[in-house]
């Protein structure tokens, strides 16, 4: 069965600083990673994603990596801002299009 | 990307009683399906609705308790039945046009149930 793991938990950092956010799976039968965020009290919204021939995805000041050897994934914010406050959270897909979540991030960004 | 709505945005719920959720996909999707996020949890995945026939529930959930329908390509309901508080959740829909592309997700249905 597949586990996912998000390391930290939650984030607190001061505006412009650049981060890491950490994911981690233990089944290396994956189809694709995705990155999403969630605001507060919303649904969840696509910002990247990583087939499984892939390595790396880029959008803006976010950049995602996937290294299926290690079963990890990192998603790099550039340059953080108070709007991009919120819980992030990594997929992977297995068969059947199922999507496991990690946990989240709870990220905190100070201006 | 789709846009997806659901209906309700909200509600607050008696025990014993049921809630039909909605959800509406403004273009042909070809796969459809039924999330749970409980009080400060992550999502996991409750069923796959598929157009036409029974959707395919995942281990822990059953029909009897989230009967599903799927009419058509753009439109599938939840119905969460006999709520208990243990109910309490927000439930999402997610859509994806084919295996392996991105799944985008409803904004979600809060229910509590007393």
């Amino acid at each position: 069965k597949q586990e996912v793991t998000q390391i930290p938990a939650a984030l607190s950092v001061p505006e412009g600083e650049n981060l890491v956010l950490n994911c981690s799976f233990t089944d290396s039968a994956i189809y694709n990673l995705q990155w999403f965020r969630q605001d507060p009290g919303k649904g969840l919204t696509s910002l990247l994603l990583i087939q499984s021939s892939q390595r790396e995805q880029t959008s803006g000041r976010l950049n995602a990596s996937l290294d299926k050897s290690s079963g990890r994934s990192t998603l790099y914010i550039a340059a953080s801002q108070p709007g991009d406050s919120a819980t992030y959270l990594c997929a992977f897909e297995t068969s059947g299009s199922r999507l496991t979540f990690g946990e989240g991030t709870q990220l905190t960004v100070n201006p | 990307s789709a846009v997806i709505s659901q209906k309700p945005s909200r509600d607050i719920c008696q025990r014993g009683t049921s809630l039909t959720i909605q959800c509406q996909v403004d273009s042909q999707v070809t796969m459809m399906f039924w999330y749970r996020q409980q009080p400060g949890q992550s999502l996991t995945l409750i069923a796959t609705a598929n157009q036409g026939s029974e959707a395919t529930y995942e281990s822990g959930f059953v029909i009897d308790k989230f009967p599903i329908s799927r009419p058509n390509l753009t439109f599938s309901t939840l119905t969460v039945s006999n709520m208990s508080p243990e109910d309490s959740s927000i439930y999402l829909c997610s859509v994806q046009q084919g295996r392996q592309e991105t799944q985008y997700f409803g904004p979600g249905t809060r229910l509590l149930v007393l």
